[in-house]
């Protein structure tokens, strides 16, 4: 499975957008890039996914990079509910099961 | 509203003791899995099932046992085998059957301990 590189945590002030950054150098063409966030003690929330265009959904914004070796997660205007730990995974087409989960980037919002 | 419903939020084993965590669903979803999450770390697929009384072992599933004789429901059973049973267990669903275009939708957790 291809792996993804997040930082490890990031700050953001509340009302400002905020662009989390993923790597994933060895994606297959047919891998999708998913986003999902999780609160504390909470289950995981799916965010977003996509393959090759950029996404927009009532959550967030999703920029694939026209290599797709890199994405950019965009939450256009934090607020504290968005303070999470924010997953970003590759998913292959043809693949029904698991989802791998890394690190993640735990994503702090000031007031 | 519908989504996934799991319970008990927290649960307590003794040595020596299987208990059973629910797992309920209303989204009319055919594949539903079970992960375990350890603290600060990422999530470890232990069984799913694809379609109802068929389920296939994840990467951890010893110590476990799952049924699906029921769409909405993936029950699933911690033996006295699973010698490490603490941990944040996590249910989900999706739709099946699109492979990696479709989200899996996850439930709050059942955290177990051991007394």
């Amino acid at each position: 499975d291809a792996k993804t590189t997040q930082p490890n945590s990031m700050e953001s002030n509340e009302e400002e957008p905020v662009h989390l950054p993923c790597n994933h150098s060895t994606i297959s063409g047919t891998d999708y890039i998913h986003w999902y966030r999780q609160l504390p003690s909470q289950g995981p929330e799916y965010v977003i996914h996509g393959l090759t265009s950029n996404v927009n959904n009532r959550m967030a914004s999703l920029a694939i990079a026209e290599d797709r070796k890199s994405s950019t997660l965009i939450l256009h205007r934090a607020t504290l509910r968005d303070a999470a730990v924010y997953y970003c995974i590759l998913r292959p087409m043809n693949r029904d099961d698991k989802i791998i989960f890394g690190k993640g980037t735990r994503l702090h919002i000031l007031p | 509203d519908g989504g996934i419903t799991q319970s008990p939020k927290y649960l307590f084993r003794k040595e020596g003791q299987n208990v059973t965590l629910s797992c309920e669903q209303n989204l009319n979803h055919d594949a539903m899995y079970w992960y375990r999450q350890d603290p600060g770390q990422g999530l470890r697929l232990i069984y799913y099932s694809q379609i109802v009384n068929d389920f296939q072992k994840g990467d951890i599933a010893e110590g476990y046992s799952v049924s699906r004789e029921k769409k909405e429901s993936f029950p699933l059973t911690v033996t006295s085998a699973q010698k490490n049973p603490t941990a944040f267990y996590l249910c989900a669903s999706s739709i099946g059957g699109r492979g990696g275009n479709q989200p899996q939708h996850f439930g709050d957790g059942t955290r177990l301990s051991i007394l």
